[in-house]
């Protein structure tokens, strides 16, 4: 089974533009979580979506949005950037969120914005 | 507010033991989680505990006590590739899948 893809793998921006990130969970997996590393801040919760429906939200300003598609397939973006928006994001999916459930990261997606 | 505190670094040699300690407070809490992340990685899924008690498997064993608010992760039969960042994280919310996570141990295995 194919694990959790997201593209693009690197992305550089500058302060003011806008990006879309995307992730592909595991086959039958409806659960995609959205995560922010950054060496400063760790790993931070963003979002999560179940069958196309945001279920939990993190501490996050309103430029940073998700969503879902029938596929379970998931975008988030973020709008206005800053340059403390610069941080490894991570996708993971788990079958359907239960408190037992496990979460498979992607490999992430290093955004720079300059 | 959520916090999990961990060690920021702890330094083993291989072939020993090392136990990595999480202490915990959570508005919520539904179990504790344990991952592993190589630089450049993505964090891999190493074990989770959802009742008080010892988990094993191979040579990792992740512990966890509610009532002490504390879990830990056991490494045994350390080897060179277990040199990682290790987090715990906490399963906040019983009806998805937040997860709160700790700064991380970064762990060096010498030889």
């Amino acid at each position: 089974k194919a694990g959790v893809t997201q593209t693009p793998r690197y992305l550089i921006k500058t302060r003011g533009q806008q990006v879309t990130l995307s992730c592909s969970p595991i086959s039958g997996h409806r659960s995609v979580s959205w995560y922010q590393q950054t060496p400063g801040q760790g790993l931070q919760f963003l979002f999560e979506y179940f069958s196309e429906t945001q279920r939990n939200k993190g501490n996050f300003p309103g430029r940073f949005s998700g969503r879902q598609f029938s596929n379970s397939r998931s975008e988030m973006n973020v709008s206005t950037l800053e340059l403390g928006d610069s941080a490894l994001y991570l996708c993971a999916s788990s079958l359907a969120g239960t408190s037992t459930d496990t979460q498979y990261f992607g490999p992430g997606t290093r955004l720079t914005v300059l | 507010g959520q916090s999990l505190e961990q060690p920021s670094e702890v330094t083993a040699v291989e072939g020993a033991i090392v136990q990595i300690n999480c202490t915990y407070q959570t508005s919520g809490f539904y179990g504790l989680s344990w991952y592993q992340q190589h630089d450049g990685g993505a964090p891999t899924f190493l074990s989770y505990n959802a009742l008080d008690g010892l988990e094993e498997t191979g040579r990792f064993s992740s512990f966890l006590s509610r009532s002490d608010s504390y879990g830990y992760l056991l490494l045994q039969e350390l080897q060179m590739k277990d040199s990682a960042s290790y987090f715990c994280a906490a399963k906040v919310d019983n009806a998805g899948n937040m997860l709160t996570f700790g700064g991380g141990t970064r762990l060096m295995v010498k030889p």
